[in-house]
């Protein structure tokens, strides 16, 4: 049990659509991440959330957008998909600032 | 964020000892080194951290010179389930606000009978 659960765990969508992706942390994780990651690569950095506010992004476009609440639980939009938006994305949350990251199993989001 | 250099690609063999080196030559003085594992379908996850001379954990060890330009992973007699893949990352732990982890495209490791 990794205690960050993520949901869907598949999903298809349309080119053009729009999808939220939803992350539930473990209990004290006031930081989480999201990271997209294509097949064959490694996870590349999308945004990050400490205590609700973002606080550092990567160099992905305004279309992918998110919301951290004060439960714990996040959430990851994308806006006007792309067939290049089709990947694993990864929730991933941590107590404060350190390296050890839980990740949670990801959502798979196929764009068709 | 420090730049790491990994192998695309390891072979070993159920029971064998592997060590899986990663070069990081512009590490930072308050740079940690860290390694996460990924299976297929999973999200990364943590083996082991460290900042100089030798670490270890129930999992692996990690062994990093005096020099810290470099640091090897190894993974004793390793199992078939330890077929995944491994990063290598190097960062500021303690450093104040926002944080990343930058992932490179790891080191396959094929465990076989």
């Amino acid at each position: 049990e990794t205690g960050v659960t993520q949901s869907p765990t598949h999903l298809i969508k349309t080119r053009g659509q729009q999808v939220t992706l939803r992350c539930s942390s473990q209990s004290g994780h006031n930081t989480v991440s999201w990271y997209q990651q294509a097949l064959g690569q490694g996870p590349q950095f999308i945004f990050q959330y400490y205590r609700e506010e973002e606080n550092g992004r990567g160099n992905f476009p305004p279309r992918f957008s998110g919301l951290q609440f004060p439960n714990y639980s996040s959430e990851l939009n994308v806006n006007a998909l792309e067939l290049d938006d089709s990947a694993l994305y990864l929730c991933a949350s941590s107590v404060g600032q350190d390296y050890g990251y839980t990740f949670g199993s990801g959502t798979r989001l196929t764009v068709v | 964020l420090a730049k790491t250099t990994q192998p695309i690609s390891m072979d070993s063999y159920e029971g064998q000892e592997v060590n899986i080196t990663c070069s990081h030559n512009n590490i930072a003085t308050n740079d940690y080194i860290t390694w996460y594992q990924q299976f297929p379908s999973q999200g990364p996850r943590f083996i082991i951290q460290g900042y100089k001379t030798k670490v270890t954990n129930e999992v692996a060890s990690l062994f990093i010179p005096a020099d810290r330009k470099s640091s090897t992973l190894s993974l004793p007699r390793v199992s078939l389930s330890d077929t995944a893949v491994y990063y290598c990352l190097v960062g500021d732990i303690n450093r104040a606000g926002f944080q990343k982890l930058v992932f490179g495209t790891g080191t396959r490791l094929l465990v076989s009978p």
